[in-house]
């Protein structure tokens, strides 16, 4: 069955660095554009990046840009998103999420999600 | 940039009501519209994809209709486990742009 597992969310201070992964299995991942979606604590969806399955386009929230760099390794099985600069704003359980088709932006499958706290 | 909006963005209802939720966006965006259920502390759940269609091993008592800007989710006979907050979502493909609603929360009354 297929699974995303997210991992590497924790705290850190303004302006500070995190790399998050998702560890993905149960399916061909090389053949699926990913996204990494956030929700900040009491608060809506929002859709932060995304990565074509080939890695060759990677589109950004007008809120992360410049900041945050989406990335994969598809002979890991495995979804990254480096984060620079948090502010915090950025403060949010972050979900990895998985396309239902190569050329469809609807998430069929989400990891459990990781916490990232910016604080100081 | 499209704008989502959905109404109400609380409700009670018992057990067996019909429940009926709106999601209007600010511009046609065709049937390029889904629902997701979040419960509390979870991930959220595709229930619906491409405004109608029923996304597979989600119960019938779920169904979604409407294109262009105006689209409604309705639980035929709501069941405990439904409680939950519900989202739209529209999305465009290229390039992929996605914008959820705000959601609404539904409780058992």
């Amino acid at each position: 069955q297929v699974q995303l597992v997210e991992s590497g969310g924790g705290v850190v201070q303004p302006g500070g660095s995190l790399r998050l992964s998702c560890a993905a299995s149960g399916f061909t991942f090389s053949s699926y554009g990913m996204h990494w979606v956030r929700q900040a604590p009491g608060k809506g969806l929002e859709w932060v990046a995304f990565i074509r399955y080939d890695g060759s386009n990677k589109y950004y929230a007008d809120s992360v840009k410049g900041r945050f760099t989406i990335s994969r390794d598809n002979s890991k099985n495995t979804l990254y998103l480096q984060m620079n600069s948090l502010r915090a704003e950025d403060t949010a359980v972050y979900y990895c999420a998985k396309d239902i088709a190569a050329a469809d932006t609807i998430f069929d499958y989400w990891g459990q999600g990781t916490l990232v706290t910016v604080s100081s | 940039d499209i704008q989502m909006t959905q109404s109400p963005s609380s409700l009670s209802a018992s057990v067996g009501d019909r429940v009926t939720i709106t999601c209007q966006a600010s511009q046609d965006i065709s049937n390029y519209l889904n629902w997701y259920q979040q419960k509390p502390g979870k991930a959220p759940k595709l229930l619906i994809y491409d405004a109608s269609n029923l996304e597979t091993g989600v119960p019938s008592r779920f169904s979604g209709s409407g294109s262009g800007t105006d689209f409604t989710f309705t639980i035929s006979s709501l069941q405990p486990e439904d409680i939950a907050t519900y989202y739209c979502q529209q999305y465009d493909n290229l390039p992929p742009l996605v914008t959820f609603g705000p959601g609404t929360k539904v409780d058992i009354k």
